[in-house]
């Protein structure tokens, strides 16, 4: 059974500070994404990661992804207030049009 | 615009009630999907189509049913028969098995 977890759960950090967040998965998948959600919102996609190695950047965020490992980090360089949010990532079962997605890092970034 | 649209945005019913959640896009894409997302939650995969006139059942696949008479279109029926309905669904679409875009979601709650 394929299975995401992301850890940590949940992020308490101050403005300016740098952090990763990890995403593990359990079985074979070339493909990761990674999604932001705001409260009471839907998900809007933030990184496609397609190979082993891929690193994808957008502002304060770059996201890695180790097909080997089965690992994708997703970093967060000198957060701002404005980067609080739940971040998933995704990992689609090999062969399928499936997503299974991480329990969610709920991420808060005080002022 | 292309996009994901689902309606209505809050749905409010009594039990024993089936009720339908409406999603259309315009994006051109074949494959569609429900997802249930409870409190706190992870999204869980309900019911997923790859191409008009064929659907699969996702991992809580019980209690609802779908159709796909149209490209653009993927309802949502929640039936009596599902024991915890209350939850913010989500319907997103993509093509092949890339990326997935979301619409806004519908807040259900049941009384």
């Amino acid at each position: 059974e394929l299975k995401v977890e992301q850890n940590p759960l949940f992020l308490s950090m101050q403005e300016g500070k740098n952090y990763t967040i990890y995403c593990n998965y359990s079985t074979t998948s070339d493909r990761l994404y990674w999604y932001r959600q705001d409260p009471g919102k839907s998900l809007e996609s933030l990184f496609v990661l397609l190979s082993n190695g891929a690193v994808k950047q957008e502002g304060r965020l770059m996201a890695s992804l180790d097909t080997k490992a089965r690992l994708s980090t997703l970093h967060i360089t000198a957060a701002v207030h404005d980067l609080s949010a739940t971040y998933f990532c995704a990992v689609d079962r090999a062969g399928t049009y499936k997503y299974i997605f991480g329990t969610g890092t709920r991420l808060k970034v005080l002022a | 615009d292309g996009g994901i649209t689902q309606s209505p945005k809050y749905l409010f019913r009594k039990e024993g009630q089936n009720v339908t959640l409406s999603c259309e896009q315009n994006l051109n894409h074949d494959a569609m999907y429900w997802y249930r997302q409870d409190p706190g939650q992870g999204l869980r995969l309900i019911y997923y189509s790859q191409i008009v006139n064929d659907f699969q059942k996702g991992d809580i696949a019980e209690g609802y049913s779908v159709s796909r008479e149209k490209k653009e279109s993927f309802p949502l029926t929640v039936t009596s028969a599902q024991k915890n309905p209350t939850a913010f669904y989500l319907c997103a679409s993509g093509q092949s098995s890339y990326e997935q875009y979301f619409g806004p979601g519908t807040r259900l709650t049941v009384t």
